[in-house]
């Protein structure tokens, strides 16, 4: 049973234009989530994170939104870039056991950013 | 630099012949985490150490065993693949599972087929 679903296996955007990427989760005990970018060959690599006691954190290009009534959380790339183009994975992580952190990713969504 | 090396990067076995994949860290990170990722879904957290502390979850068969004998290495042993059990190896280190912002380094993993 997926707790981290991601509903689009890929995304092709224009270069310059807005790439948003979604996700969608279940287990409400999830309170801390990431996205990880990878590239063909290479491990994931971590991009950007958000608590679920914000909603909105950003990073240069990267803004991550989180609607916490919605379990819903959205990766926004603006502008693309071709240099993008990967697989980017949705994951949380919630307190398992104490204090280990346990991350549960989702599928994946392959971004194409076209020249 | 400091990195998440797994080796072999290509893994052929036959069923049933036991197999161990490695991956050793230079970022000597405290915990080691192994992953299963099977075509097109998402990466599965098989149990990870903190320190020598191992942690396994709860649905990882028991065909799946680790070792960590220092803090740079760690393996996973397969005693008895079979063809459901090709898939990629995805090794991560993380300093202390604790933090909620620790992030998950991760190697380029290893891809296993089983014949």
């Amino acid at each position: 049973d997926q707790q981290v679903k991601q509903n689009s296996p890929s995304l092709s955007v224009q270069e310059g234009r807005i790439s948003i990427l979604n996700c969608d989760y279940t287990n409400s005990m999830f309170d801390y989530f990431l996205w990880y970018k990878k590239y063909p060959a290479e491990g994931p690599t971590f991009l950007i994170s958000i608590s679920s006691i914000k909603d909105k954190n950003e990073d240069g290009r990267f803004t991550v939104f989180l609607n916490k009534s919605a379990k819903h959380l959205s990766l926004h790339i603006v502008p693309s870039q071709p240099g993008d183009s990967a697989v980017y994975f949705c994951a949380a992580s919630e307190e398992s056991g104490g204090s280990n952190y346990k991350l549960t990713f989702g599928k994946g969504t392959l971004l194409t950013v076209n020249p | 630099d400091a990195m998440v090396i797994q080796n072999p990067r290509y893994q052929v076995t036959q069923f049933g012949k036991p197999v161990t994949l490695s991956c050793s860290q230079t970022l000597n990170h405290n915990v080691m985490y192994w992953y299963q990722q099977k075509s097109s879904q998402a990466p599965k957290l098989l149990f990870h150490y903190y320190d020598k502390d191992f942690n396994n979850e709860a649905d990882t068969p028991d065909n799946f065993q680790s070792r960590r004998p220092n803090t740079s290495f760690c393996f996973l042993d397969i005693r008895s693949p079979g063809l459901g059990d090709a898939a990629m190896y995805l090794c991560a280190t993380s300093i202390y599972p604790g933090l909620r912002t620790d992030t998950q380094y991760f190697g380029p993993g290893t891809r296993l087929t089983v014949l």
